[in-house]
């Protein structure tokens, strides 16, 4: 089973503030994916990486995928109330039995105060 | 479209009892899957459907079953509840089953405790 560990587990910070997000594992993956999510709804999919050091800028947010296929980071520049919520890393399994499957890190719950 | 719908919203059952947690999509996606979501674990696969007619085990399988007798449903069955399947479940779709390429779309959820 591939495991993916994503840090922290919270992030407080005021409004303006920078960020980062983590995720880490010892597996390759073949694509990355970063989610939102808010209080009593689903996650939505913010971004997919692919090619090993690749990065996708989404307005504020800044993804990028190791060289190696085995981390990822998401960076927010100056935080908005608006950004609140919980933050999902998911790794498409590249090989075994669990082949094409999500692995979902613990999630990442951030609070941006104003 | 209404995407991906789950009924219900919040249930509470006893341990023992069973109840059926309903996913229904509009968009003709072939592919379905069911995860739970519990505080510190992120998301975890339960089972999947690459079709119709078609399901598989996920990561956390045991104590439900699903069937996949048209492209829109695909029901989470539990067949006797137990108080560690308290949880959040959510239903997805997508395309196909590929997500480099794909889109992977969430329910809203159903808030399951079992006392």
């Amino acid at each position: 089973t591939q495991l993916l560990e994503q840090s922290p587990q919270f992030l407080s910070i005021q409004e303006g503030e920078n960020l980062t997000v983590y995720c880490n594992s010892s597996s390759v993956f073949s694509s990355l994916q970063w989610y939102r999510q808010e209080p009593g709804e689903g996650p939505v999919l913010l971004v997919t990486v692919v090619t090993g050091g690749e990065v996708k800028k989404l307005k504020r947010l800044t993804f990028q995928f190791g060289d190696a296929r085995k981390d990822s980071s998401l960076h927010i520049t100056a935080a908005q109330p608006g950004d609140t919520g919980l933050y999902l890393c998911a790794g498409e399994n590249a090989g075994g039995t669990s082949y094409g499957k999500l692995t979902f890190g613990q999630g990442t719950i951030l609070t941006v105060h104003p | 479209n209404a995407g991906v719908t789950q009924t219900p919203k919040f249930q509470v059952l006893k341990t023992g009892q069973s109840m059926t947690l309903q996913c229904a999509q509009d968009m003709n996606h072939e592919y379905m899957s069911w995860y739970r979501q519990d505080p510190g674990m992120g998301l975890r696969l339960i089972h999947y459907s690459v079709g119709a007619g078609i399901t598989d085990q996920g990561e956390v399988p045991n104590g439900y079953n699903v069937s996949r007798s048209t492209t829109e449903d695909f029901p989470l069955r539990l067949l006797s509840a137990a108080p560690s399947q308290t949880s959040v479940y959510f239903c997805a779709s997508s395309r196909d089953s590929g997500t480099r390429t794909d889109t992977q779309y969430f329910g809203p959820g159903t808030r399951l405790t079992v006392l």
